[in-house]
């Protein structure tokens, strides 16, 4: 199974409006990525959580805030944001080294805002 | 920085035709991936590489690892309509053991095949 699952598939949102996005893996890896994505274009890392800390912040605004509550689970909260952040985010899971370094992404979430 | 090359950027082929793609760098690389991405949805992952000269195959999908380990290729065979996506190369530097590496994608190459 080398499945990842991402909740909302779409969300609209104001520019005052707090939302988080969602993502969950049960292949047991212990990596776990946050990627932006805009049409046409490579995906963008944003932040990658290795055992559950933080590992790698790709100088994201604050207005972004990632949260890893257990090894199954990764949050996106957004807060504040503006409309040039509308794009795919996409969350993506591996082992952390190894040839299971292997990323394996989720259907994405596209954002809207407005 | 880092960049990965990706050419060629778009293709538009008939169908069966024979497709090929490839990725090249000044960087030495010691993983190689190749994904596809449909309209809507993520990434998925379609082969990986780890070793110099490595030959893989994935049913009608062919990848190697350049022996210099600055390139790599994806070769696409009788091509069929839902083979149509966009095909990112990434690669990553740091050794298969470390914990921090990130991976380098290239621009991707948009495929479209006439029925």
């Amino acid at each position: 199974d080398t499945e990842v699952t991402q909740t909302p598939k779409h969300l609209v949102m104001g520019m005052t409006n707090k939302k988080s996005l969602k993502c969950e893996q049960h292949m047991g890896h212990r990596a776990m990525y946050w990627y932006k994505q805009k049409a046409k274009k490579p995906p963008e890392l944003m932040f990658v959580y290795s055992y559950e800390k933080l590992s790698i912040n790709e100088s994201v605004p604050s207005r972004f805030s990632p949260e890893c509550p257990n090894s199954s689970l990764l949050n996106l909260h957004l807060h504040a944001l503006q409309p040039e952040d509308s794009a795919l985010y996409l969350c993506a899971s591996s082992q952390p080294t190894g040839k299971g370094n292997e990323q394996y992404f989720g259907p994405g979430t596209r954002l809207t805002v407005t | 920085g880092q960049q990965l090359n990706q050419s060629p950027q778009s293709m538009f082929i008939q169908e069966g035709e024979d497709v090929s793609m490839n990725c090249t760098s000044s960087s030495i690389f010691n993983t190689w991936l190749w994904y596809k991405q449909e309209p809507g949805e993520g990434p998925v992952l379609l082969i990986a590489l780890y070793k110099a000269g490595e030959l893989t195959s994935n049913g009608r999908l062919t990848a190697q690892f350049g022996i210099t380990r600055k390139d790599s290729f994806l070769n696409i065979s009788a091509s069929i309509p839902s083979d149509v996506g966009i095909y990112f190369c990434a690669g990553r530097t740091s050794p298969i053991s470390s914990n921090t590496g990130k991976l380098i994608f290239g621009q991707g190459t948009t495929l479209q095949v006439k029925p």
